[in-house]
């Protein structure tokens, strides 16, 4: 079974600021992963996913992840922080059966 | 191109009635799925659908059931609703099947049960 781990479930950064939000995933297969962001009465919206191409994945919005096996994580970054990052964030594992997400992660940016 | 579309978008029901939901995926698209989001237990997978068949269902009771029509459009459906089943209820739709294919939400159909 797979499985998604993101820790903090609310991170606090000031505009300007590294982002950093926390993956880990347990998965018997190799896995496909994934950045969700969900604004407020809105649906999700994907920000980038690892498919075994590339380790460093970069997405939407200045938003980019590194896959890392040994670790079994995929943690989510970027170098400014803007106002409009601020968000709910959420991982999530999938196979061609199965897709499992995170908690999420709700980001504050502080002016 | 217009994206996914969910009716509707608020929805009010009282415990034990049925409700339909809504969801027509991006034009081409022929997979669609369904998702529950709740404080409590997140997000969680309820099924797929690709071509009229269900590929793949979540943990969820036999109450939650959907299908999906010959124009990709499908529907899910509650019965004998209870007050935990309020939820946003997210549909996604994406051009192959499998749960490792990008996936493109809807906004969502906010269901709460009184």
């Amino acid at each position: 079974a797979q499985s998604v781990t993101q820790l903090g479930s609310h991170v606090s950064v000031s505009e300007g600021a590294l982002v950093l939000l926390r993956c880990n995933y347990s998965s018997s297969v190799p896995p496909y992963l994934f950045w969700y962001v969900q604004y407020p009465n809105q649906g999700l919206q994907l920000l980038l996913k690892y498919t075994s191409a590339a380790t460093l994945v970069k997405g939407i919005n200045g938003f980019e992840a590194e896959f890392k096996k040994s670790e079994t994580s995929f943690h989510l970054t970027k170098p400014s922080a803007h106002m409009s990052d601020a968000a709910e964030y959420f991982c999530a594992v999938s196979s061609p059966n199965d897709m499992r997400f995170g908690a999420g992660t709700r980001l504050t940016v502080k002016p | 191109k217009a994206g996914v579309t969910q009716t509707p978008r608020y929805l009010i029901k009282t415990r034990g009635q049925q409700v339909t939901l809504s969801c027509s995926p991006i034009s081409g698209h022929r997979s669609v799925s369904w998702y529950q989001q709740t404080p409590g237990q997140g997000l969680q997978f309820l099924f797929e659908y690709f071509s009229e068949t269900q590929r793949n269902k979540g943990n969820f009771p036999g109450r939650f059931s959907g299908r999906q029509f010959s124009n990709s459009r499908s529907e899910m459906n509650v019965s004998t609703l209870e007050l935990g089943d309020s939820a946003l209820y997210l549909c996604a739709s994406s051009f192959s099947p499998g749960m490792d294919t990008e996936a493109f939400f809807g906004q969502g159909t906010r269901l709460t049960v009184v």
